[in-house]
């Protein structure tokens, strides 16, 4: 199994939808989560941190359960700008990454 | 500026030769980390190392080799033996593991190609 897994995609939304999509992890002694977002051919770029149960930030949050470990984005009323891949980061003590969700936005 | 730097963007290389990509920063971050990403593939953790001197292999470290001489330079050796080298290859740092609210910026990467 896989350190951490995602909801590969694509999810192909509408501007002004609104996206969610999920990231598992297997260590449970995981203590960090965080989402990253990378435009293609560039480095990824931190979106937002999860400590503790969730984080917002404007139309983005992020939410963790820890009972059935793991974190999900959700992004509202969608901008063609959010078009992107959305990758899950977990401080696993040696930092993992899932293999990314691809998001595409429609005008 | 403060920030990470690899170097250079783009290398090309025959094969058979290894190769060395630069990875700097001035965050002062004791972790740093190599990754690997295929096309259309996630990051793949190659060596971290959580201060200097001392550095631990991470899921796909074969064929790669890494120093952490200084706090600021993290430099990744690709050697003859890595089966298939062309790839993107990111650096990262951040502030110790251990501490709970950590995160981590990546440079812009180095693309290599190996003929």
């Amino acid at each position: 199994r896989k350190e951490v897994e995602q909801d590969p995609g694509p999810f192909n939304v509408p501007e002004g939808a609104t996206v969610a999509f999920n990231c598992t992890y297997s260590n449970s002694a995981s203590q960090s989560f965080f989402w990253y977002r990378q435009d293609c051919r560039k480095e990824p770029k931190l979106l937002m941190s999860v400590y503790s149960s969730g984080n917002e930030d404007g139309r983005f949050t992020a939410q963790l359960n820890r009972a059935s470990q793991y974190i999900s984005l959700l992004i509202r009323d969608s901008k063609l700008s959010d078009s992107a891949t959305y990758l899950c980061a977990v401080n696993d003590y040696k930092l993992s990454f899932g293999a990314g969700t691809t998001v595409t936005v429609r005008a | 500026d403060g920030g990470i730097t690899q170097s250079p963007k783009y290398l090309f290389r025959k094969e058979g030769q290894n190769v060395t990509l630069s990875c700097e920063q001035n965050l002062n971050h004791d972790a740093m980390y190599w990754y690997r990403q295929d096309p259309g593939q996630g990051l793949r953790l190659i060596y971290y190392s959580q201060i200097v001197n001392d550095f631990q292999k991470g899921d796909i470290a074969e064929g790669y080799s890494v120093s952490r001489e200084k706090k600021e330079s993290f430099p990744l050796t690709v050697t003859s033996a890595q089966k298939n080298p062309t790839a993107f290859y990111l650096c990262a740092s951040s502030t110790p593991l251990r501490v709970v609210n950590t995160e981590a910026f990546f440079g812009q990467g180095t693309r290599l190609t190996v003929v």
